[in-house]
């Protein structure tokens, strides 16, 4: 079964820094998507970033990339620049041919 | 385009009453989802439908669950005999696929309260 493992809980960084949020999953599957999504405080879930497993380069979003890692089954997120609007949960997610696997998110929050 | 809708945003329900939410897709999506999220976690996957076919019906969803995507337009998810353990928020999520998996968009949720 596939699984997407969040291992920070809770993370702050201060305004302007860079902060990295960690997500590994496990698959037997070779083709698939890894997502990052934001959910800020009372609001809808929205797409930050998405990578295809074939694709070896990293995506970039802006401010956001990140670091995939397929034989090590990694995909962190990496915020540049962090503004006070990117306070919000972050879950990682994995699909494969239909089912979104969500993490159990990380909490953000960015400092003044 | 508005979005994915989602109705009631909020119900609160007496245990053993039964209660129905209604999904509103984006109108050229095939794909619609139903996933479960209490507080701190991540969405749990409850249902999928493919146009107005339900594809997969999550474990979690017990025979008091059902879901429906008549004419593959909207979408309802019905629980019936409400639990205090049904008490968490209802996403609904939506995509356009052609062959390889698309974006989700989600809607606002729609939160249940079981007394």
């Amino acid at each position: 079964a596939q699984t997407v493992t969040q291992s920070q809980p809770e993370m702050s960084v201060q305004e302007a820094e860079t902060v990295t949020l960690s997500c590994t999953y496990d698959t037997s599957e070779n083709n698939y998507y890894l997502f990052w999504y934001k959910q800020p405080p009372s609001r809808q879930m929205i797409l930050v970033i998405r990578q295809e497993a074939y694709k070896q380069q990293n995506a970039t979003e802006n401010r956001f990339s990140v670091n995939f890692q397929k034989a090590a089954k990694s995909f962190s997120l990496k915020i540049s620049d962090s503004q006070l609007g990117d306070t919000a949960m972050y879950f990682c997610a994995f699909v494969g041919t239909y089912k979104y696997i969500f993490g159990t998110g990380t909490r953000l929050k960015v400092l003044a | 385009d508005t979005g994915v809708s989602q109705d009631p945003r909020h119900k609160i329900t007496k245990r053993g009453q039964n209660v129905t939410f209604r999904c509103d897709p984006i109108s050229e999506h095939n794909r619609l989802y139903w996933y479960r999220q209490t507080l701190g976690q991540g969405p749990e996957f409850l249902t999928y439908f493919q146009n107005e076919a339900q594809l997969e019906k999550s474990r979690l969803l017990s025979d008091r669950f059902s879901a429906e995507r008549p004419k593959g337009s909207f979408s309802t998810l019905e629980i019936q005999r409400t639990e205090q353990g049904d008490s968490a928020m209802y996403l609904c999520a939506s995509s356009l696929v052609r062959g390889q998996a698309g974006e989700l968009f989600f809607g606002e949720g729609s939160r249940l309260t079981v007394l």
